[in-house]
């Protein structure tokens, strides 16, 4: 079945250091997200890419980047985690298509910064 | 303002009862409207969408789009303890390519 994967499930990192949460669909959907969810703010949309080589900001980029080198994997790097990225992250992809597509959302990846 | 606005609660409901989620939204738009449901520690999985203005209904579930008042809600009828979640709203325009937008999610508790 097709699926829509994220690891680690659980990071615990220090302040200052560079984090890579990973995120693999098996779809081979062209669009592919990034959101952070925090009490209070809801799911926040960091990144995001329509294809390959394809990539753009969302509400809350700072501190984030991503690059799409595959369709299937968008990586999404902290370059320099701080306390406030403290958050759970989760990827989510959807089919290219003209009107309206399902997301599908990945499981979560809860990351701490001490 | 936020171009989608939906009350966090949190909502604690007696089973059987008739649950009401709301989201209002500004821009006019948006043309599909969405219904996510998000158990605790996992990811968001859609529950129901609609197309424009109308209502939608699916098992206990009815979805409903006012277009003129910009006003969406979901109602639950006979809740259930496995209904407790969190339920985002979220909307989009009508190219299928573009970012969805999503209410900050109401947390939803059935008491049996």
């Amino acid at each position: 079945d097709a699926e829509i994967t994220q690891s680690p499930r659980h990071k615990i990192t220090e302040t200052g250091r560079q984090v890579t949460l990973a995120c693999h669909q098996t779809w081979n959907h062209n669009n592919m997200f990034w959101y952070r969810q925090d009490l209070g703010h809801g799911l926040r949309l960091i990144h995001y890419s329509y294809g390959v080589h394809d990539t753009n900001k969302g509400e809350v980029s700072d501190g984030y980047s991503v690059s799409r080198s595959n369709t299937e994997d968008l990586p999404l790097t902290l370059e320099s985690a701080a306390s406030s990225q403290t958050s759970v992250y989760f990827c989510a992809s959807r089919k290219e298509t003209s009107g309206y597509n399902e997301q599908f959302f990945g499981p979560g990846t809860r990351l701490t910064v001490l | 303002q936020k171009e989608v606005e939906q009350d966090p609660g949190p909502l604690s409901v007696p089973e059987g009862a008739i649950v009401s989620l709301n989201c209002t939204y500004s821009n006019s738009a948006f043309q599909y409207f969405m219904w996510y449901r998000q158990y605790s520690r996992k990811g968001p999985e859609l529950l129901m969408y609609t197309y424009s203005s109308g209502n939608k209904e699916d098992g206990r579930f009815t979805a409903q789009v006012d277009k003129s008042s910009k006003y969406i809600s979901l109602f639950i009828r006979d809740s259930q303890p496995s209904d407790s979640a969190t339920y985002l709203c979220a909307m989009s325009r009508p190219s299928g390519n573009t970012p969805l937008v999503f209410g900050k999610g109401t947390r939803l508790s059935v008491i049996a």
